[in-house]
C-alpha cells in the first residue's frame, strides 16, 4: 500500500527562524506529490510537485522533490506566528500524519 | 468559501444512531472524498467517488456507505454509531480521478456521538 511519513511530528520554532520539514514516500507508480496547510479548519493547498528537482516557490515557502530519494521538503523562511498550523504532504488521497507547526513571538 | 458544501455543520447524536452526512462538490469536479479527522489525528481516507461510481476505498468501516449521486453530490452514512466515530468529517473534490489532483476541501462536518 502506499505510505507517507512526515517528520518531525512536532516542532515548536521562534519568529523569524527557518524551518524544515520532511515528507518521505513509497509509492508503486508515482504521479505527484501535494502540500496542505492545515489552519483550524479544512486543509489549504500550497504546492503540487511532479519532476524531480523542481523547486517550488510561494513567499517565504518552497519546496523541493527528490524523486531518486523518494522525500520531499518544505522549506518556511522567516517565520511568523501565522504560519503555525499543522502541514500535510499527501499522494493521491492519502495524507501523512502532518507536523505540527508552532511559531512563538 | 472553497465551493465544495457539506452539511450539517455540527451534529450530536446518541450511540446506536445513524447519521446522513452531505458533501456537494465545487463545480465541475467530479470526484468527491471523504475523510476522517479524529481530535489531533491525521486526515484517515475513507472513500472516493468519481462520477458516480466507487473509486478508491481507504479505512472505511463497514458501519459506514457513501455513495455519489447523479448530480455528483455525495452522502456518507455512518450507523450504529459508537463514541469513537466522534470525529470532524471531511469531504473533498478534485477534477480528475488520479494523477496530479489537487483537493479542496469543505468546511467539515463536526460529529459527536453521545
Amino acid at each position: 500500500e502506499d505510505k507517507v511519513v512526515q517528520s518531525p511530528l512536532s516542532l515548536v520554532v521562534h519568529e523569524g527562524d527557518t524551518v524544515t520539514l520532511n515528507c518521505s514516500y513509497e509509492v508503486t507508480n508515482f504521479r505527484s506529490l501535494l502540500w496542505y496547510k492545515q489552519e483550524k479548519k479544512a486543509p489549504t493547498f500550497l504546492f503540487m510537485l511532479t519532476s524531480s528537482g523542481i523547486e517550488k516557490k510561494s513567499g517565504r515557502l518552497s519546496s523541493i522533490l527528490d524523486k531518486k530519494e523518494l522525500f520531499s521538503i518544505l522549506n518556511i523562511t522567516a517565520t511568523q506566528t501565522g504560519d503555525s498550523a499543522v502541514y500535510l504532504c499527501a499522494y493521491d488521497m492519502r495524507f501523512g500524519a502532518g507536523t505540527r507547526l508552532t511559531v512563538k513571538p | 468559501d472553497s465551493g465544495v458544501t457539506q452539511t450539517p455543520k455540527h451534529l450530536i447524536t446518541a450511540t446506536g444512531q445513524r447519521v446522513t452526512l452531505r458533501c456537494s462538490p465545487r463545480s465541475g469536479d467530479l470526484s468527491v472524498y471523504w475523510y476522517q479527522q479524529s481530535l489531533d489525528q491525521g486526515l484517515q481516507f475513507l472513500i472516493q467517488y468519481y462520477n458516480g461510481e466507487e473509486r478508491a476505498k481507504g479505512n472505511i468501516l463497514e458501519r459506514f456507505s457513501a455513495q455519489q449521486f447523479p448530480d455528483l453530490h455525495s452522502e456518507l452514512n455512518l450507523s450504529s454509531l459508537e463514541l469513537g466515530d466522534s470525529a470532524l468529517y471531511f469531504c473533498a473534490s478534485s477534477a480528475r480521478s488520479a494523477g496530479a489532483n489537487v483537493l479542496t476541501f469543505g468546511a467539515g462536518s463536526r460529529l459527536t456521538v453521545l
